[in-house]
Formats: C-alpha cells, structure tokens, sequence
C-alpha cells in the first residue's frame, strides 16, 4: 500500500533533550513537509524540501533541523533550543513542485510529542 | 504572507442536516485544499479545488478565485462527519507549502 508512515506515535522527552521523529513516504513523491499543530489551532509549517539533499525553512522553524538523504524519508530533529515543543507534528508529502495542475499534499497520521 | 480565515468556528448540527462550512483568503492561489481531522488526527483528504466545484458522495466544494473563498458543502450529515474542517492554500509556483486556517469545528448530534 502507498502512503506516509510517521513514527513513533507518541514521544515523551526530557526537557534537554533532542528527539527525532521519522517520515517515511512510499508514494514516490519529490517534495516532503514537515507541520506542527498545537490545540485548536491550525496547522504550521516547519520545513519543506523539493529535492533530496535541500531543504528551506518554514515559518517556525527556530529549535527544529532536518535532512534529506533519501527520496523517501525527511526526518525532523526537535532540540532542546526548542522552547514549548509539546505539539502534534504531521508529516506530508507531494508531486514534484513546479507542476502547475496537481500538487495535492497527502499528510501522515502524525506524532504527538510530550515534553515532561 | 497569505491570511486564511474559515468560518463558523464551531457548528453544532442534528444528524441528517446540511451545512456550509466557508474559507476566505486574502491572495490569489494556486493550490486549495479540504481536509476533514478525525478525532485521532489523522488528515483526511476531502478536495483538492483551486477553482471550480468539485462533488464527491454528500459532500462538495466550490471555490471563486477570483473573489478569494471557497465553500464547502455537507448534505445529510452523519455521526462520522463530526470533526474539524480545515481549509489550507498554497501561493507561488515552486513553493507550494500550505497555509491553514484555524478550522471549524463540526459536531453532528443523533
């Protein structure tokens, strides 16, 4: 089956420490997104990447990194420099960017992260 | 950067009724997406409608580009359809990263 798989599902962490969340994409899809969500809120994105080994920030990308080895996998760093990180962080995925009729994004089941 | 507004912010409806849920935005796009969060999270896609109208089963949407908002139309809603309805657009070509709006929240009583 094709799809986004993210994990874990849910992540407890120290405050100090540094936790890495995976995205694993078997959809074929160039460029991969990476959103936070805290409640009753909308959606905001972290980082973006069109291509493997590039990516650029997105709007609140302070105390999170990433990269991009493989076609198929983005994963994202959440730093201790990150100062309120408990949230539910969604994965996506899409077509190559630039293709002007359909660049739906498709999104993981997420990865709730608790800092304690 | 593109603001998105969706409105109500919470509907409250009996099982069978109909309802429109509505997202302004403030910039021309080129990407408009429905997405229904279930109560585990998970984003589901609803429509991908940078204009037009589009119908699938009781829901569909309509977006004017040109007036900026979109609409999207539940009939004969069901317990299933309870949920937050998010509507999310995407700017420039080459850069096709979303902004949502806040949602709205829709629950279907029996």
């Amino acid at each position: 089956d094709g799809g986004i798989t993210q994990s874990p599902k849910y992540l407890f962490r120290k405050e100090g420490q540094n936790v890495t969340l995976s995205c694993e994409q078997n959809l074929n899809h160039d460029a991969m997104y990476w959103y936070r969500q805290d409640p009753g809120q909308g959606l905001r994105l972290i980082y973006y990447s069109q291509i493997v080994n590039d990516f650029q920030k997105g709007d609140i990308a302070e105390g999170y990194s990433v990269s991009r080895e493989k076609k198929e996998s983005f994963p994202l760093t959440v730093t201790s420099a990150q100062k309120n990180p408990t949230a539910f962080y969604l994965c996506a995925s899409s077509i190559l960017p630039g293709q002007v009729y359909y660049n739906e994004q498709f999104f993981g089941p997420g990865t709730r992260l608790t800092v304690l | 950067g593109i603001q998105v507004e969706q409105s109500p912010p919470d509907l409250i409806l009996q099982e069978g009724a109909n309802s429109t849920l509505r997202c302004n935005f403030s910039d021309s796009v080129n990407n408009l997406q429905w997405f229904h969060q279930n109560p585990w999270g998970q984003l589901i896609n609803l429509f991908y409608i940078p204009s037009g109208t589009k119908q699938n089963g009781r829901l569909s949407a309509t977006t004017v580009a040109t007036e900026r908002y979109s609409l999207l139309y539940i009939s004969s809603s069901q317990t299933t359809d309870s949920g937050v309805y998010f509507c999310a657009v995407g700017g420039d070509f080459g850069n096709e990263k979303l902004t949502f709006g806040t949602g709205t929240r829709l629950t279907i009583i029996p």
